[in-house]
């Protein structure tokens, strides 16, 4: 498997309550992403970056926020908690997405959120 | 964004049966259509992907067919076994990112 972790695993939370979730690659990947897993929703993107810095919205970016000061970290934050965010959260990384090259996404092994 | 159509969301086959998994798209200009796989309580994992300039392409007991004209590719399984149980997402890229379909729950019973 690749190198990448996802912290913490799990975490319950209050609504209205700052939460960061940590994506963390050893790959020097240039491509990660934000994903959120619900059922009967399959996978949405909430955000993902294509290097330092550089960060894009995905079909489900209200109330998500990224940052990616460095190559190896990617961190999601919810500025304010609310019931409707408990999810499982998935980071993913990837070398080449989406420039014809060696393509594969490999998952992290996914955060479980609650907010109550 | 893209608009990604997977059906059915729930299947059932028997041991040694085919299964057949559609997936639709919106846009014309998608050009990469890969599979993924998710086991129970697992991470998703690429199992086969497809290029617009192939219309399919076979990995031992899984295939993958691609419609450009319709705008539809599919994965099948044959000979299936009960390690093939997963839940199974079609994807289609959007620029640099993957665009899922909501997934099918793929049941092989003995």
């Amino acid at each position: 498997d690749a190198g990448i972790t996802q912290s913490p695993r799990h975490k319950v939370t209050e609504t209205g309550t700052p939460v960061t979730l940590r994506c963390h690659q050893t790959e020097n990947h240039r491509y990660m992403y934000w994903y959120r897993q619900d059922p009967g929703h399959g996978l949405r993107l909430i955000h993902y970056s294509y290097g330092v810095k550089d960060t894009d919205k995905g079909e489900v970016s209200d109330g998500y926020s990224v940052s990616r000061s460095k190559t190896e970290d990617f961190l999601l934050t919810l500025e304010s908690a609310t019931s409707s965010q408990t999810s499982v959260y998935f980071c993913a990384i990837s070398e080449s997405l989406g420039s014809g090259g060696y393509e594969k996404l490999f998952f992290g092994s996914g955060t479980q959120l609650s907010v109550l | 964004g893209e608009n990604v159509e997977q059906h059915p969301s729930t299947l059932s086959v028997q041991e040694g049966d085919s299964a057949v998994i559609k997936c639709t798209y919106s846009d014309s200009a998608s050009n990469y259509f890969p599979w993924y796989k998710q086991e129970l309580g697992k991470r998703p994992q690429l199992i086969i992907d497809i290029r617009s300039n192939v219309g399919e392409k076979k990995d031992q007991r899984i295939a993958v067919t691609l419609n450009k004209t319709a705008k539809h590719f599919s994965l099948h399984i044959t000979e299936t076994q009960p390690e093939d149980s997963a839940v199974y997402f079609c994807a289609v890229l959007s620029g640099y990112a993957l665009n899922f379909g909501k997934g099918t729950s793929l049941l092989v019973t003995p």
